[in-house]
C-alpha cells in the first residue's frame, strides 16, 4: 500500500484562525480523500478530492469551511477556516491503493485542538 | 444515503475465547464491506475486507461474513489476544462511489 504523511501532526490553535494540513503520498492515485474524527467518535468524510476537478463535499461540509487543493496526483491540502473549539479534531487524508478498487489507507492524523 | 450501524459499542473478552462484531447496512447497492481497527492515538488500519460476491472470508485468526439478503455483515476474531484490544470500525461503499461510510466502533478489549 501507499505511504501517506500528513502534516502538521498535531496544533494547537485559536479561534477565528486557519489551518492548513497537508497529506502527501509517495505515489500517484486518483482519489483522495479528507476525514474527520471528533473524540471519540467514528470517521466522516468531508470531501473527495480529485486532481484536476472540484472537490466534492459531503452533507454538512461546505467548501468556505474546508477549502481543499488538489494540485498534483500526490499531494492535497485541507484547510480548516475560521475555527472554533468545535473544529478540534483528528483530521485523516486517505487514498485508494491496494490490489483493487475500494481499498482505502489513511494517513497517520493531524490532531487539531482549537482554544 | 447509506447508514451502517455497529452493535455492540464495548465488548470484553477474555484471552482465548472468541470475539463477535456486527454491522447493518443500508443500500442495497454497496458491495464493498471493510474492517479497520484503530489502536488509541492511531491511524485506522485495514486488517480485512469483503465484497458481495462472497459469502465469508477468513485471514488467520479473522474472518467476516456477508449475508446480502440481510444487509449485515460480521467480524470474528478467534483466540484473541491482548493485542486485539482496539477500536473496530465497519465501513462500506460501492464501485463507482468509492467513499465509504463507517460504522460507530467497537471497542474491544481482551482480558489477560
Amino acid at each position: 500500500s501507499a505511504v501517506i504523511s500528513q502534516k502538521p501532526s498535531r496544533d494547537i490553535c485559536q479561534r477565528g484562525t486557519s489551518l492548513t494540513i497537508q497529506c502527501q503520498v509517495d505515489s500517484q492515485v486518483t482519489m483522495m480523500f479528507w476525514y474527520r474524527q471528533q473524540p471519540g467518535q467514528s470517521l466522516t468524510l468531508i470531501a473527495t478530492a480529485n486532481q484536476g476537478s472540484e472537490a466534492t463535499y459531503e452533507s454538512g461540509f461546505v467548501i468556505d469551511k474546508f477549502p481543499i487543493s488538489r494540485p498534483n496526483l500526490t499531494f492535497s491540502t485541507l484547510t480548516v477556516s475560521n475555527m472554533s473549539p468545535e473544529d478540534s479534531s483528528i483530521y485523516l487524508c486517505s487514498v485508494e491503493g491496494g490490489d483493487s478498487y475500494n481499498e482505502q489507507f489513511f494517513g497517520p492524523g493531524t490532531r487539531l485542538t482549537v482554544l | 444515503g447509506e447508514n451502517v450501524e455497529q452493535h455492540p459499542s464495548t465488548l470484553s473478552v477474555q484471552e482465548g475465547d472468541s470475539a463477535v462484531i456486527k454491522c447493518t447496512y443500508s443500500d442495497s447497492a454497496s458491495n464493498y464491506f471493510p474492517w479497520y481497527k484503530q489502536e488509541l492515538g492511531k491511524r485506522p488500519q485495514l486488517i480485512i475486507d469483503i465484497r458481495s460476491n462472497v459469502g465469508e472470508k477468513k485471514d488467520q485468526r479473522i474472518a467476516v461474513t456477508l449475508n446480502k439478503t440481510a444487509k449485515h455483515f460480521s467480524l470474528h476474531i478467534t483466540e484473541t489476544q491482548p493485542e486485539d484490544s482496539a477500536v473496530y470500525f465497519c465501513a462500506a461503499s460501492r464501485k463507482g462511489n468509492e467513499k465509504l461510510t463507517f460504522g460507530t466502533g467497537t471497542r474491544l478489549t481482551i482480558i489477560p
